[in-house]
């Protein structure tokens, strides 16, 4: 299973925009790089999933250089309702993506 | 469509007595996980089940803790004998069958449950 490591925290400011880089040196051919928002008392929600260059949707962006080893989670303007844990996972195919600390992302206005 | 629904949301037992959580996956998914959070921590994988079966329990203790998803019914996780050190969220996930070569399908989250030992 490909480890991940990211920050453990970060703050930043409304209005701002905010990248989130995430590591995992040993990610596979085959591994998918997801990313997860969690708030406070709720479970985890999908924000986003690339396989390499650029993904966007209508909430955030994912940056992944060719080599593969890092991904960059980035949220345009951030709100307060923003402030939230980011997971950054990755698996194939095989549902084998793991959890783990992910970073505290705390929006002050 | 349901999203995915986990009871009870809150459950208080005393040391010594089984806590058995409920997770119903979101329709037409086969595939559950359990996660335990504790206070100010990531999610820790706990068990992963298809219908029937156990894929990997690798992140569950091998002692007072089984999970199930039976053929028809929600998945169960049951705690045995709880201490406190079992206080915490615990959180269950359904995804659907991946398509072959696909990435990995999202999980779907439920609320949690959770559960105090006193």
């Amino acid at each position: 299973l490909a480890k991940t490591t990211q920050p453990i925290s970060m703050d930043s400011y409304e209005g701002q925009e905010v990248n989130i880089t995430c590591s995992h040196n040993n990610i596979a051919t085959n591994d998918y790089i997801t990313w997860y928002q969690q708030f406070p008392s709720q479970g985890p929600r999908f924000i986003i999933q690339g396989y390499k260059t650029k993904v966007t949707n209508e909430v955030a962006s994912l940056f992944i250089p060719a080599d593969r080893k890092s991904s960059t989670l980035s949220l345009p303007r951030v709100s307060l309702s923003d402030t939230a844990v980011y997971y950054c996972l990755v698996g194939d195919n095989n549902n084998d993506m793991r959890f783990g600390a992910g970073t505290r992302l705390t929006v002050k206005p | 469509n349901a999203g995915v629904m986990q009871n009870p949301r809150h459950l208080v037992r005393r040391r010594g007595q089984e806590a058995r959580l409920r997770c119903s996956p979101m329709k037409g998914h086969s595939h559950v996980y359990w996660y335990r959070q504790l206070p100010e921590e990531g999610l820790k994988f706990m068990v992963y089940l298809q219908k029937e079966n156990i894929i990997d329990e690798s992140g569950m203790p091998k002692e007072r803790f089984s999970a199930e998803f039976p053929k028809e019914g929600p998945s169960i996780l049951r705690i045995q004998q709880v201490v406190r050190g079992d206080s915490a969220a615990y959180f269950c996930a359904s995804s659907p069958l991946p398509p072959a070569g696909g990435p990995s399908e999202t999980q779907y989250f439920g609320p949690g449950t959770r559960l105090l030992v006193l």
